[in-house]
């Protein structure tokens, strides 16, 4: 099983600054890496696939790189609407299909 | 639009059963793959099963293998989930998602989840 492990557990973040996520995994995944976007009661919402691809929808200052076992999403500038928690999740080798502990990001 | 519904939870007792269901539209039901992720209050995302676009591969997580059992209609657009011998552990939000393939020189490989539906709460408690 692969585990995906990010830090840190908590970012707290002023509004218009910039927030780096970090998601690490115990084997490459390539770059067969998402991240989702998750605010209270309600289901979690596609963000990145592929590592760094944006999904449909989603506004230019979120980026995701990385590959192998090293991954980072980065919110260039953060607007009221960001704070929520971010979860990693690889689907290069299943299953299972993992998930990072999830990131809170907090008005700082 | 890509839509789905997730039904069927509420509170049973420690060993008892529920069925949950997901209904699909938007999309060729038929032609995808299907996830079941849950979240236990207040903590992180759980793969907990997933089955093929025709039904000929179902997976499970450890935690549920052998109790819970994944299957579909494809004439009514909808994915189930069965749960028997329910544990206190098993208290969660039962999320369904369906799966997007992406392909490389030709082969098609499973991919991210996207979208998923909104959750239904699973309450195992006496």
């Amino acid at each position: 099983e692969i585990v995906m492990t990010q830090s840190p557990a908590t970012l707290s973040v002023s509004p218009g600054e910039r927030a780096t996520l970090s998601c690490r995994a115990s084997q490459s995944v390539s770059s067969d890496l998402a991240w989702y976007q998750q605010k209270p009661g309600q289901a979690p919402r596609l963000l990145v696939y592929g590592a760094s691809t944006r999904a449909t929808g989603i506004p230019a200052r979120f980026s995701g790189s990385g590959s192998g076992t090293e991954f980072t999403l980065t919110i260039s500038s953060l607007q009221s609407e960001d704070f929520a928690v971010y979860y990693c999740h690889q689907y290069n080798n299943w299953p299972p299909w993992t998930f990072g502990q999830g990131t809170k990001v907090e008005i700082k | 639009q890509v839509q789905l519904v997730e039904s069927g939870g509420g509170v049973v007792q420690p060993g008892g059963s529920l069925r949950l269901s997901c209904a699909a539209s938007g999309f060729t039901f038929s032609s995808y793959g299907m996830h079941w992720v849950r979240q236990a209050p207040g903590k992180g995302l759980e793969w907990v099963s997933f089955i093929r676009y025709d039904g000929s591969n179902k997976y499970y997580a450890d935690s549920v293998k052998g109790r819970f059992t994944i299957s579909r209609d494809d004439s009514k657009n909808t994915l189930y989930l069965e749960m028997n011998s329910l544990r206190a552990e098993d208290t969660a939000v039962y999320y369904c998602a369906k799966v997007n393939t992406y392909d490389t020189s030709g082969v098609y490989y499973l991919g991210w989840f996207d979208p998923w539906g909104q959750g239904t709460l699973v309450t195992v408690s006496s």
